[in-house]
């Protein structure tokens, strides 16, 4: 069975203060890992995709890492608007309805 | 939520009544998936389509039925509501192949 730990549940930053985001995984076999952003009441929207270890993604002040057990996201210089939930998940290859299992996400608030 | 639409946003539902709610796309994807969030279980899926009249069961499934009978609509119907079905609804869409994108959600309260 696929499964999605996210740490940490939520996290609270300083403007300019910069920190990561872990999501450790256990899949058999790898298609994808994802990364979301969810705004309260609002759906997640898509950030990233990694497909193998050593791969890296970068949005503005985000940076998306992978290695064989986890991923991190990585905030440089957040600001408040960065404030959100951030959502991991990961695709098995063997999946025929490209599925993905969730992790519970961590809260980030970035206060001014 | 580019071309992905939920009807209705905010539903209240009375225990035992049939609820549908819908998912439309403008995208023509493939793949259409229904979700639930609930605090401390995440994101759950509960129904996937893999095209027109192809439909299959996610993790929770139980009390929940699909129907797609066009590509640009997906209907997820409560047989009969019950409160452990409160809950915020998306749908997601998919292309052939990996990432998928959410619709802004639909709030259903069954009291």
């Amino acid at each position: 069975e696929d499964q999605v730990t996210q740490s940490p549940e939520a996290l609270r930053l300083q403007e300019g203060e910069s920190s990561s985001l872990n999501c450790s995984y256990t899949v058999s076999g790898l298609r994808g890992l994802f990364w979301y952003r969810q705004d309260p009441g609002k759906g997640p929207e898509f950030l990233f995709t990694l497909y193998s270890a050593g791969e890296e993604k970068e949005k503005e002040r985000l940076k998306a890492t992978l290695t064989k057990k986890e991923s991190f996201l990585h905030i440089t210089a957040p600001k408040p608007e960065d404030s959100a939930t951030y959502l991991c998940a990961v695709q098995a290859k063997d999946n025929a309805g490209n599925m993905l299992t969730f992790g519970g996400g961590t809260r980030l608030m970035v206060k001014p | 939520d580019a071309g992905i639409t939920q009807s209705p946003r905010h539903k209240v539902t009375e225990t035992g009544t049939p609820v549908t709610l819908r998912c439309h796309q403008t995208e023509n994807h493939r793949y259409m998936y229904w979700y639930r969030q609930d605090p401390g279980h995440g994101l759950r899926l509960i129904h996937y389509s893999y095209g027109v009249k192809d439909t299959d069961k996610g993790e929770v499934s139980d009390g929940y039925s699909v129907s797609r009978s066009k590509t640009e609509d997906f209907l997820l119907t409560l047989e009969s509501a019950t409160s452990s079905q409160t809950s915020v609804y998306f749908c997601a869409i998919s292309a052939v192949v990996n990432e998928q994108f959410f619709g802004p959600g639909t709030r259903l309260t069954v009291l």
